[in-house]
């Protein structure tokens, strides 16, 4: 069976700070891969999605960028953050058109 | 373009009562659709799908949506609630051959004992 994880789980970065979110899937090959944003505990926010190794599609312009540097690995980073930053990053994967499937997310606060 | 939208911020019904949560959806041509529960500080769980087929759908947990193509729409159902499927709930259609989900802003439901 397919797994994602993401990690860390928890982050506390303040204003200026690098960033970088890791997420892995496991069980499966080629995914597509997406990283979301989540503020305030409501709506997504697609930021980035990926159909293959070195891929990515921005959604939103942003001090966010994605890279894919294997073909289950997939990794958000910023070079200095921003207080808007702050928010709930969810990693899903999906093959094709089909269901897209959730990591458990990593809570990010800039201060 | 493709939307969702979810009528309701809240739901509140008691245990043992049916549950509703309304979906419409906006897409150019056959859409898919989908539910997605949330418990607090966790990542969305999927519920159930519909692509093609029988306009009832059965999913996890005793959920249940059915399509309606003449409303566009794509609401969510379970018959007898229960305090545990108190979270939010988001609904997502994509186009066919489309990588990317357009989420609802969610409805919260909470179920009362």
């Amino acid at each position: 069976s397919q797994t994602i994880h993401q990690w860390p789980a928890t982050l506390v970065q303040p204003v200026g700070s690098p960033l970088s979110l890791e997420c892995t899937v496991e069980g499966t090959s080629n995914p597509n891969l997406y990283w979301y944003r989540q503020a305030a505990g409501r709506g997504l926010q697609l930021l980035f999605y990926s159909v293959g190794i070195g891929q990515i599609s921005s959604e939103v312009p942003q001090n966010l960028s994605a890279s894919r540097p294997q073909d289950r690995q997939f990794i958000l980073s910023s070079k200095k953050l921003l207080l808007s930053d702050s928010g709930f990053y969810l990693c899903a994967w999906g093959r094709g058109s089909d269901t897209q499937y959730f990591g458990p997310g990593t809570r990010l606060t800039v201060l | 373009a493709q939307s969702v939208a979810q009528p309701e911020d809240q739901v509140n019904v008691a245990e043992g009562n049916p549950l509703t949560v309304k979906c419409t959806y906006s897409v150019s041509g056959n859409p898919y659709l989908f539910w997605y529960v949330q418990y607090p500080n966790r990542g969305l769980q999927f519920l159930l799908k519909y692509i093609t087929g029988d306009n009832l759908v059965k999913g996890s947990y005793g959920f249940e949506a059915e399509f309606n193509k003449s409303q566009t729409s794509f609401h969510l159902k379970k018959p007898s609630a229960l305090v545990s499927d108190s979270a939010l709930y988001f609904c997502a259609v994509r186009a066919v051959n489309d990588y990317k989900l357009s989420f609802g802003a969610g409805t919260t439901v909470t179920v009362r004992a």
